[in-house]
């Protein structure tokens, strides 16, 4: 079975300064693309960035990078510089090409607290 | 603007009925998802669509329904057979499978 594990349940870091937060992933499979989501207070689910698993290169999008591990199946997220704007859950999501759904996969999130 | 649009933002059910949740976009996507999502959970798919008329069921489908008729809808239905149901509900679409999802703003649903 496909699995997303995401081993801290919480975190804070103080306004300006940079947090890491952490994903696991389990498959067999080897084409496959890995996401970053946010849910605010509000509880809208809002992509943060995207990974495709044949591309060597960490995405990047502004304030938030990635350090994708491939054969250790994990992919960390780095938010740079950061905002109160930040504070939210996040969830590590997977997807595969290889599987009958064609459904993300969820981890269980991580409530980022961004303290001023 | 297109986007995914949720109706309505907060239901509440009695014991014994069944309730629609709305979901429809206008972001051309092929592919429609429900999920639903508890404290602690994370989200759980319910079912998914891949393409109208065409829909199939997620982890814990047990006690909802859905139709795609249309490829702009995906409805779904949280029957009384559905034993816990107060959640949030989440729709989303995608332009296919196997690519990122993009979600409307959710249904908080209670029983009452």
């Amino acid at each position: 079975a496909q699995t997303v594990t995401q081993s801290q349940p919480e975190m804070s870091v103080q306004e300006a300064e940079t947090v890491t937060l952490s994903c696991t992933y389990d498959t067999s499979e080897n084409n496959y693309y890995l996401f970053w989501y946010k849910q605010p207070p509000s509880r809208q689910m809002i992509l943060v960035i995207r990974q495709e698993a044949y591309k060597q290169q960490n995405a990047t999008e502004n304030r938030f990078s990635v350090n994708f591990q491939k054969a250790a199946k994990s992919f960390s997220l780095k938010i740079s510089d950061s905002q109160l704007g930040d504070t939210a859950m996040y969830f590590c999501a997977f997807v595969s090409d290889g599987g009958s759904q064609g459904n993300l996969i969820f981890g269980k999130g991580t409530k980022l607290s961004v303290k001023p | 603007d297109g986007g995914i649009t949720q109706s309505p933002k907060y239901l509440f059910r009695k014991e014994g009925q069944n309730v629609t949740l709305s979901c429809e976009q206008n972001l051309n996507h092929d592919a429609m998802y429900w999920y639903r999502q508890d404290p602690g959970q994370g989200l759980r798919l319910i079912y998914y669509s891949q393409i109208v008329n065409d829909f199939q069921k997620g982890d814990i489908a047990e006690g909802y329904s859905v139709s795609r008729e249309k490829k702009e809808s995906f409805p779904l239905t949280v029957t009384s057979a559905q034993k816990n149901p107060t959640a949030f509900y989440l729709c989303a679409s995608s332009i296919a499978a196997f690519t990122e999802a993009f979600f409307g703003q959710g249904t908080r649903l209670t029983v009452v």
